[in-house]
């Protein structure tokens, strides 16, 4: 766990503006993915990457976008066509066995 | 796709007593089934995971079970501790199938004191 961080740790968004959140792994994992928790709930998937340059929706992709150039990076911008992004936002790499290791999140609240 | 259901969602228990939480998944190619604790405001963890070719793994006081032919994987702690208090989830994949994985919806877990 300690190879993901992702910054910030909190975010404030007004109106109408995009974000984008950061998430790094030097654990040289070819996977990564972006899931969403709201309070009390589970975790849903927005976004994930198995290779560089490739990334496919998740169940909630609806109002975020991601990129993939590089291994190590998998960011994800919220932009204002999600009408409701105040939540937990997780990232997590994975190996090719299927194992996920999230980073500490970051908490996103909508002004 | 795959779709995992996990009871109780909320568990409470004596400290030193046993806590077991189920979960089903209607996908019988899924072959990998972890286990992640979410302590409050923090990530969740990987504690342990099994994979379909074994019927039993343990750790300490954690163990998971799975029954391929009904389609059901349980978590068992033994001896809980207040430690033990967080949020677990539960999740099942299929091996080379676009690594994703499909989780339950948690289980609070409480022990008192």
């Amino acid at each position: 766990d300690g190879g993901i961080t992702q910054s910030p740790k909190y975010l404030f968004r007004k109106e109408g503006q995009n974000v984008t959140l950061s998430c790094e792994q030097n654990l040289n994992h070819d996977a990564m993915y972006w899931y969403r928790q709201d309070p009390g709930q589970g975790l849903r998937l927005i976004y994930y990457s198995q290779i560089v340059n490739d990334f496919q929706k998740g169940d909630i992709a609806e109002g975020y976008s991601v990129s993939r150039e590089k291994k190590e990076s998998f960011p994800l911008t919220v932009t204002s066509a999600q009408k409701n992004p105040t939540a937990f936002y997780l990232c997590a790499s994975g190996t090719a066995y299927n194992e996920q290791f999230f980073g500490p999140g970051t908490r996103l609240t909508v002004l | 796709g795959e779709n995992v259901e996990q009871h109780p969602s909320t568990l409470s228990v004596q400290e030193g007593d046993s806590a077991v939480i189920k979960c089903t998944y209607s996908d019988s190619a899924s072959n990998y089934f972890p286990w992640y604790k979410q302590e409050l405001g923090k990530r969740p963890q990987l504690i342990i995971d099994i994979r379909s070719n074994v019927g039993e793994k343990k750790d300490q006081r954690i163990a998971v079970t799975l029954n391929k032919t009904a389609k059901h994987f349980s978590l068992h702690i033994t001896e809980t501790q207040p430690e033990d208090s967080a949020v677990y989830f539960c999740a099942a994949s299929q091996f080379s199938n676009d690594y994703k994985l499909s989780f339950g919806a948690g289980t609070t877990v409480t022990v008192r004191a």
